[in-house]
């Protein structure tokens, strides 16, 4: 079975602080697709990015980046100089590709200017 | 841009109605699910389908059913509806691309629903 573990619940920090959101998956499957969605509080969850289990090389995006390690099965993400518009609710997502999405059950990011 | 557009985004009802809550996709999407988001258990699936007039049930279908008679649209059911299905509910859609179902889901805004 596959399964996400998103061990952080809340995180709090100060604008300009960086910040790490943990995840780590667990599957049997060789091929897998790992997955970071944004849920602000206006409820909708906006896709970050896609990761295929080939594929270990870290990606940076602006003040973004992922860091994906399948010796420890982690795939964390880190935000650079944090603002209070990061303020959210982070999922992690997994799938194989032939079942549906595996969602951990998300970290509550608090930016405080 | 994609759109997935759910028909409500506050639903009030009452124990025992039958609840039927829409959602709509302009991608010509194959893949549609909904999941239902509750404070400490994050995303969990209910039903899902790849086609149309195919659906499976996902991790919590007690008390559910789906109806996907046209691509676009995927309706979700609450039979008779009760106070422990008060929750916030989200439709998302994805494409196949090739042989695999590996695609972003892309999520419509939510439906709050509360059940009296």
């Amino acid at each position: 079975a596959q399964k996400v573990t998103q061990a952080q619940t809340e995180i709090s920090v100060v604008e300009k602080e960086d910040v790490t959101l943990d995840c780590v998956y667990e599957t049997r499957d060789t091929t897998y697709y790992l997955f970071w969605y944004k849920q602000p509080p206006s409820g909708e969850l906006v896709f970050l990015i896609r990761r295929n289990s080939f594929d270990e090389q870290n990606e940076i995006s602006g003040r973004y980046s992922w860091n994906f390690q399948k010796s420890t099965s982690s795939f964390n993400f880190t935000i650079t100089a944090s603002q209070v518009v990061d303020s959210a609710v982070y999922f992690c997502a997994l799938t194989s590709g032939n079942t549906p999405l595996v969602f951990g059950k998300g970290t509550r990011l608090s930016v405080i200017a | 841009d994609v759109k997935v557009t759910q028909s409500s985004r506050y639903l009030v009802k009452r124990t025992g109605e039958k609840v039927f809550l829409e959602c709509v996709q302009d991608m010509d999407h194959e893949n549609m699910f909904w999941y239902r988001q509750d404070p400490g258990l994050g995303l969990r699936l209910i039903y899902f389908s790849y086609d149309v007039k195919m659906k499976e049930k996902g991790d919590i279908p007690e008390g559910y059913s789906v109806s996907r008679e046209k691509k676009e649209r995927f309706s979700l059911i609450l039979e008779s509806a009760s106070t422990n299905q008060t929750s916030m509910y989200l439709c998302a859609s994805s494409p196949n691309m090739g042989t695999g179902r590996n695609q972003p889901q892309h999520f419509g805004d939510g439906t709050r629903l509360s059940i009296l």
